[in-house]
């Protein structure tokens, strides 16, 4: 079982929809990040939630942190082909290591 | 800035061999830096969190002797895959904290072990 639960695993969707990925956990994190990781490549960075209840947008994906700081979620509104990839929510506990989500495997058809 | 680098980028061994890979912070000095596993089509598996001039500090189930893990200076660790064997063939990815809770990613490094 994984620390932080991340659904969907798996999403094909196509050009133009919107949708949203959600990482659940039952505990409270510092911190959360959001990755998005190319094959054969490392995550990139998207962005960093500190704040319970924070909004932070970065063009069409918006990303929130749960009151509590135990859940978050990735909107991304008109998909575009170009935003496939695997996304991969983190929490971190302190200054420490990150826990990592399963990943959502994000497919945007033509 | 926060740019980590990782060589090789891809390495092919035969087993029983050892490799090395290394993982460097080229803008900024990282005193921590992680040990990361990925299996295809899956999430990213912690291995050890390495620390500049101290030991590393490994996850439970990982042979720290078959997973040597050196953090000589504040842009540099490397992770040295000992005595290789086909089941070690794994993509192997390392990142550095900048700050608390942030972390950046190297590209990886693709290891198969023949």
């Amino acid at each position: 079982t994984h620390l932080l639960e991340q659904s969907p695993q798996f999403l094909s969707i196509q050009e133009g929809e919107n949708l949203t990925v959600y990482c659940n956990s039952s505990s409270v994190f510092s911190s959360l990040q959001w990755y998005r990781q190319e094959p054969g490549e490392g995550p990139v960075l998207l962005v960093t939630v500190v704040t319970g209840g924070e909004v932070k947008k970065l063009k069409r994906l918006t990303f929130q942190f749960g009151d509590a700081r135990k859940d978050s979620s990735l909107h991304i509104t008109a998909a575009q082909t170009g935003d496939t990839g695997l996304y991969l929510c983190a929490g971190a506990q302190g200054a420490q290591k990150l826990v990592f989500g399963q990943g959502t495997r994000l497919t945007i058809n033509p | 800035g926060a740019v980590v680098s990782q060589h090789p980028s891809w390495v092919i061994c035969k087993s029983g061999t050892s490799v090395k890979i290394e993982c460097r912070s080229l803008d900024f000095q990282a005193t921590t830096m992680f040990w990361y596993r990925q299996f295809p089509k899956q999430s990213l598996m912690l291995m050890a969190t390495s620390n500049e001039g101290s030991k590393a500090t490994y996850e439970q189930g990982v042979e720290k002797d078959k997973f040597l893990i050196n953090h000589a200076s504040l842009t540099l660790s490397t992770l040295t895959v000992t005595s290789a064997h086909p089941e070690d063939s794994s993509f192997y990815i390392c990142s550095a904290r900048l700050k608390a809770d942030t972390q950046y990613f190297g590209p990886g490094t693709r290891l198969t072990v023949l």
